[in-house]
Formats: structure tokens, sequence, C-alpha cells
């Protein structure tokens, strides 16, 4: 298959806790993007990987958030010490290359993240 | 740095109507720009796009055309059907370095029977 995927799909957490996201692209992308959706807000961009070059984590909004890929291919985000506001919708998109900007962003369905 | 506006929600039509959903950007250089649509309980799916000055993005009967010169790139459909509701985003990303994309906040639409 095909598409993006990520797991789980929802996660309930106590606040305080560190919680882990995962995100398998589409086989072949080379660039993956993390996104946050908060209830009734647009997209936040949270960082971006492409090839073996080094993450565009300026949108991460603390030190603690991180994420990795391994192998170019799997990646994980990480929300450390959970806080309420960390409440959200995370997406994850891949898309082919990176000089092709004028290709889309293809999006798995997201994982909800509610801490409690 | 680069930022989309798009019109703000909810928008609520009856069916058969025509809509116009605004999105207006800033940007340096010539960036691509995108509707993607989110439908009720779906992940985020690309509904057109357009590279450059002057293109027509269509899909669905939809269509945005690329306007340079008032730097917008509106979304239209002549006659909605209740199908179509859903949260639709106006977006932009850099044509040679699209580390990211640039998402509007959202326009939820809602059609009504």
């Amino acid at each position: 298959g095909a598409g993006v995927s990520q797991s789980p799909s929802n996660k309930v957490t106590e606040k305080g806790k560190d919680v882990e996201l995962r995100c398998d692209p589409i086989s072949g992308h080379t660039a993956l993007y993390w996104y946050r959706q908060s209830l009734g807000q647009g997209l936040e961009f949270l960082i971006y990987f492409q090839g073996n070059s080094a993450p565009d984590k300026s949108g991460l909004p603390s030190d603690r958030f991180s994420a990795e890929r391994t192998g170019g291919s799997v990646s994980t985000l990480t929300i450390q010490r959970t806080q309420q506001e960390d409440s959200a919708v995370y997406l994850c998109a891949s898309s082919p290359d990176r000089l092709a900007g004028g290709r889309e962003q293809f999006f798995g369905p997201g994982t909800r993240l509610t801490v409690l | 740095g680069n930022s989309v506006t798009q019109m703000e929600g909810p928008v609520t039509l009856s069916e058969e109507a025509f809509l116009t959903i605004n999105c207006t950007y800033t940007a340096t250089g010539y960036p691509s720009l995108f509707w993607y649509v989110q439908y009720p309980g779906e992940g985020l799916q690309l509904l057109l796009k357009a590279t450059k000055a002057d293109d027509k993005g269509s899909n669905k009967g939809f269509e945005a055309t690329y306007r340079k010169e008032t730097t917008s790139f509106h979304l239209e459909k002549g006659s909605v059907q209740v199908s179509d509701s859903a949260v639709y985003f106006c977006a932009l990303s850099d044509r040679v370095y699209a580390s990211k994309i640039i998402f509007g906040s959202g326009t939820r639409l809602s059609i009504r029977p």
C-alpha cells in the first residue's frame, strides 16, 4: 500500500508522561513532515526531514518535542513530559522529493493525542 | 516570511449555490499554491494545485486560478453539493526549497440540502 500510515490512531495519556507517535511514509518518498492540528485551528508545521540532510526543526514548540527518522523511512515524534496544551491531532506527510516544490504532500490519518 | 490568509468560516450554503472561498498569500519568489480538503472523519487530501502564475487548478468541479498580480488563489465551484461539506485549507510552498507547506487557518463549509 499505499498511503502514509500513523500509529496509534488515538492516544490518551496523563500529564507528565512521555509519548511516542509513529509515521510510516509512502515507500520511496524522501521528504517527511510533521504537523500539529489543534481543535479548530489550522495546521502548524513542526519538523521536516529530507533524505540525509539535517532536519528543519524550526517549528518544534519546545525542547520537550523531538523527532527522528531512521534509515530514511519511519519517523518517530516524541513528546516528553506532556502538557494539556499538547492535546491535538498530529499529522505526518511525505512527498517524493525536495526540489519538486510543486508536488503535493500526502498526509496520513493522524494521531489524536489527548493529555488529561 | 511566507503566509496564507483565507476567509474565515463557517460558510453555510444551500445545495447548488455558487461557492467562493477567498485566499491571499504573501511570499518571496514564486510559490506553488494548493487547496487541501478535509472531509469529516478523514485525513487531509489535495484538492487542486497551481505551480505558476495564471495556472488554473481544477478538480471535482472546483477551480482556483493563481493570480500573481493580486497574490490570490480563490477557490470556486459553480454548484455545490452536500458532499462538499468539509474544511478547506489554502496553502503554499516555496517552489524550489519545499521544506514545508504554509497552511491557512481553514474554512469550514456546510451545505444544506
